[in-house]
């Protein structure tokens, strides 16, 4: 099976910017694959960030973004903040019905 | 405003059948237009899709666990549910009921509050 990986984790200082990616074990990312985005803390269910490579979800500030980068989904994440620490998921469609979650990115703002 | 809710037992044997109901409210799952899902995170762990289910009663499964996953869904009720059966302590997980757009190029919305299921003896 296609496994989606994610950097484990990152770090940023506050007021900076940090681009986290989104891989295939095996190919490229591309907008097929319709990436999305969820940021998620503690005891909370996941909330969605950026959805179709590119499109940011009603009520998220604009210093997210979303784009393909190489071969890679992309979150950029510009002038971060103290509460953009969080872990990150993307998910990526397969075909077939198929979704797969990457194993996330915990992110120290800091 | 949609809300989804997880219901069902925290705790399991080994080997039963894993079973949880995700009620719906402020929407119609016989409206069409959505996906209803069943979504897991092991302890400190990511997420892992495990399927969805149209109201028409189509469904989509993790290859993984496809062997061992039932999704259904009850419109008159507006609930859908999971089961997972020949459960190992592996299935230990916080299982969350989400709802995607029927589109590919939609995400998962709305999501329950996620409740914590145990395989133990």
């Amino acid at each position: 099976q296609t496994v989606v990986t994610q950097e484990p984790s990152f770090s940023v200082s506050p007021g900076g910017t940090v681009t986290l990616t989104c891989a295939l074990s095996s190919g490229s990312v591309s907008t097929s694959y319709y990436p999305s985005w969820y940021q998620q803390t503690p005891g909370q269910a996941p909330r969605t960030l950026i959805y179709s490579t590119n499109t940011r979800s009603s009520g998220v500030p604009d210093r997210f973004s979303g784009s393909i980068l190489g071969n890679k989904a992309a979150l950029t994440i510009t002038g971060a903040q103290a509460d953009d620490e969080s872990d990150y998921y993307c998910v990526l469609y397969m075909g077939s019905g198929i979704w797969v979650f990457g194993g996330g990115t915990k992110l120290t703002v800091l | 405003q949609v809300q989804l809710q997880e219901s069902g037992p925290g705790l399991v044997k080994p080997s039963q059948t894993l079973s949880l109901t995700c009620t719906v409210s402020g929407g119609s799952i016989s409206s069409g237009g959505y996906y209803w899902s069943w979504i897991r995170q092991h302890p400190g762990k990511g997420l892992e899709w495990i399927g969805y289910i149209y109201y028409s009663g189509s469904t989509y499964y993790n290859p993984s666990l496809k062997s061992r996953v039932t999704i259904s869904v009850d419109t008159s009720k507006n609930q859908f549910s999971l089961k997972l059966s020949s459960v190992t302590a592996a299935d230990t997980a916080v299982y969350y009921c989400a709802r995607k757009g029927y589109s590919y190029a939609s995400d998962f919305d709305y999501w329950g509050q996620g409740t914590l299921v145990t395989v133990s003896s």
